[in-house]
This record gives C-alpha cells, structure tokens and sequence, in this order.
C-alpha cells in the first residue's frame, strides 16, 4: 500500500535551516513526490516535485531558499535562510500508476 | 498568470445535493488532467477526484466512489464536482488542483478552496 509519512511537526530558529522529510512506503521508494506549502488560512502553494535521485523542479516563483533531495525511499525538503513566512504546514504528495493519489499527513513547521 | 477560482460552496442539509464549479484561466484547461482535493477543519489534505485532460478518464476516491462526479467543459474552461447524499463528515474546504499534466503527476497550481458545510 502506497502511503507517505511525514513527522507531525518541527522547529527552528529565524535564520537557520531546517530539513523536512518524507518517508515512503515499502516497495515504493523509486517513486518521486511533490512538496506543498500552505500557510495559515490559506490554500495550498506547489514548491517542488523531487525525483529518487535527488532532482527536483521547482515550481513558480519558489525562493531558492527552497530544495529537495532524496536518499532511498526518503524525500527531503530544506529551507535555508527561514524566514517568518516559512512558518507553515508542509505536505508531501505522490501518485501512482493505478491511481492511487497520495497525501503525507503534513508536518507543521514552527520559526522561532 | 495561472488563476483557480472556485465556487458553489455553502452549508446544505445531510442528504442533499450540491455542485461545485472551478473557473480557470492563465492555461490551456484541455491539455491538464484536473483534481478535487478537500481539507477537513483542523485537518490534513485528501484527494477526492481527478478527471484526464480530455474528460475520456474520471477516477473517484473510494470515500466519495457513487456520490461524487467529476467533470469538466473544455470549451467554457470549468471543471465541476457534482456532489450528492452528502453527509456531515463531507464538510471540508475543496479546492480545485491542476495536474502538471494530461493526467496523474505532482499537483502545480492550487485554487483558494470553497467552504462546504454538511449540516441541519
């Protein structure tokens, strides 16, 4: 079964960086996921999609402020340089083949 | 530039019927697959419906499987979530989502979202 998860959440300090990640599930760690944003109130923002080898592309207007890398069947989302607006809920997303369409639980982001 | 406006959302009885529409712009609709995805109060994001670029394939998460349909006019750029029997756990924030492609990839571009409240 296809599943994402994600730690409930995380913290850092004004300034400083911080790695989210995203685990999958067995049997599916060659599959790429995205990366969403959504700030308090607001509706979800597209950041980047992150490929098994480590690439990634990211979307419209991202900071590069922003990456992702991966190691096995993990997905990693860095944030350099945090900044007050960082502060936010991050949810990782994956797809597959028999249509099976994913949502990490999320992992809420605390600046300090 | 890309805009997702979603509308058609508001409280309704359990039991009821309710259709949501997504106008979009700033893309050319008929060439990207097209989700609902919905947000619970409090909650974390699930996905409820996707329908291919071309309307020749609709897929339905089985929490909405019978109840929910999915569709879209290419020629008046709007998708559409037909939602009927709906019930209080339906009550959610949907937003409407476009695919990076003509059908299943990463999600790229996001609407505000409606309010659907399930309710007597």
């Amino acid at each position: 079964q296809l599943v994402l998860t994600q730690s409930p959440s995380a913290s850092a300090s004004l300034g400083a960086s911080v790695k989210l990640t995203c685990t999958l599930s067995s049997g599916h760690s060659t599959y790429a996921i995205a990366w969403h944003q959504q700030q308090p109130e607001k509706g979800p923002r597209y950041l980047m999609k992150v490929n098994s080898d480590g690439s990634h592309n990211k979307g419209d207007g991202i900071p590069d402020r922003f990456s992702g890398s991966s190691f096995g069947a993990e997905r990693y989302l860095t944030i350099s340089s945090l900044q007050s607006e960082d502060d936010a809920d991050y949810y990782c997303q994956t797809w597959g083949n028999d249509i099976h369409i994913v949502f990490g639980g999320g992992t809420k982001l605390t600046v300090l | 530039q890309v805009q997702l406006v979603e509308s058609g959302g508001g409280v309704v009885q359990p039991g009821r019927s309710l259709r949501l529409s997504c106008a979009v712009s700033g893309f050319t609709f008929s060439l990207y697959g097209m989700h609902w995805v919905r947000q619970a109060p409090g909650k974390g994001l699930e996905w409820v419906a996707v329908i291919w670029y071309d309307g020749s394939n609709r897929y339905h998460a089985d929490s909405v499987q019978g109840r929910f349909t999915i569709s879209r006019d290419n020629s008046k750029n709007t998708l559409y979530l037909q939602m009927n029997s709906l019930r209080a756990d339906d009550t959610a924030v949907y937003y409407c989502v476009r695919d990076s492609s003509t059908a299943l990839g990463p999600f790229d571009y996001w609407g505000q979202g409606t309010l659907v409240t399930v309710s007597s």
